[in-house]
């Protein structure tokens, strides 16, 4: 069975670092594309950032710079370093698998989001 | 970017109801359209891949189309578990894989 458990999260304030963990059972993470995903308070869904099978990394304009995806194949874990935090960084994190058929991606598996909070 | 705007953002509905929304992109995105639903304190989930694929385990109820621009999830009659936030998502401009802001599905 796929899971995904996310832990980590916590309150830090403005400036401060924190370090998401993702541990997946089920499957490999290291042969899949891992996603972050955050959803602030009573917001929508907005895409972080993305790990692929080659080890390659994206982020979206809003976490450039200040947050890196990484994974430790042997832990099959997933991670998001988040530095230089801002109040705005407030959000429940999800990571999620993203699968495809053909070359149609769609996210298939979520953990079940851990809440990180943002302020002094 | 690509924006994605979804409408409405909040629809109120009953038991059995033929339900209706619309994600409409701000440029060509093929069938690169995955439609979520997302019940409060859970993690979305994902029901309509490729505008109009039906992902596994999902009740037919549900379906996804496409015209140009224009994306539609039809919930052709409405359960009481359906009562939850729909998000659409792009995946044709990578990695940016943008969402709608979401339509909120209440009980009238």
């Amino acid at each position: 069975e796929v899971q995904l458990v996310e832990s980590g999260g916590g309150l830090v304030q403005p400036g401060g670092s924190l370090r998401l963990s993702c541990a997946a059972s089920g499957f490999t993470v290291s042969t899949n594309y891992m996603t972050w995903v955050r959803q602030a308070p009573g917001k929508g869904l907005e895409w972080v950032s993305v790990i692929y099978s080659g080890g390659s990394t994206n982020y979206a304009d809003s976490v450039k710079g200040r947050f890196t995806i990484s994974r430790h194949n042997s832990k099959n874990t997933l991670y998001l370093q988040m530095n230089s935090l801002r109040t705005e960084d407030t959000a429940v994190y999800y990571c999620a698998r993203a699968s495809w058929i053909q070359q149609f991606y769609y996210f298939d598996y979520w953990g079940q989001g851990t809440l990180v909070t943002v302020s002094s | 970017d690509i924006q994605m705007t979804q409408s409405p953002s909040s629809l109120s509905a009953s038991v059995g109801d033929r339900v209706t929304i619309t994600c409409r992109a701000s440029q060509s995105i093929s069938n690169y359209l995955n439609w979520y639903q997302q019940k409060p304190g859970k993690a979305p989930k994902v029901l309509i891949y490729a505008a109009s694929s039906l992902q596994t385990g999902v009740p037919s109820r549900f379906s996804g189309s496409a015209s140009g621009t224009d994306f539609t999830l039809t919930i052709s009659s409405l359960q009481p578990e359906d009562f939850a936030s729909y998000y659409c998502q792009q995946t044709y401009s990578t990695p940016m894989y943008t969402f709608g802001q979401g339509t909120k599905l209440e009980i009238k």
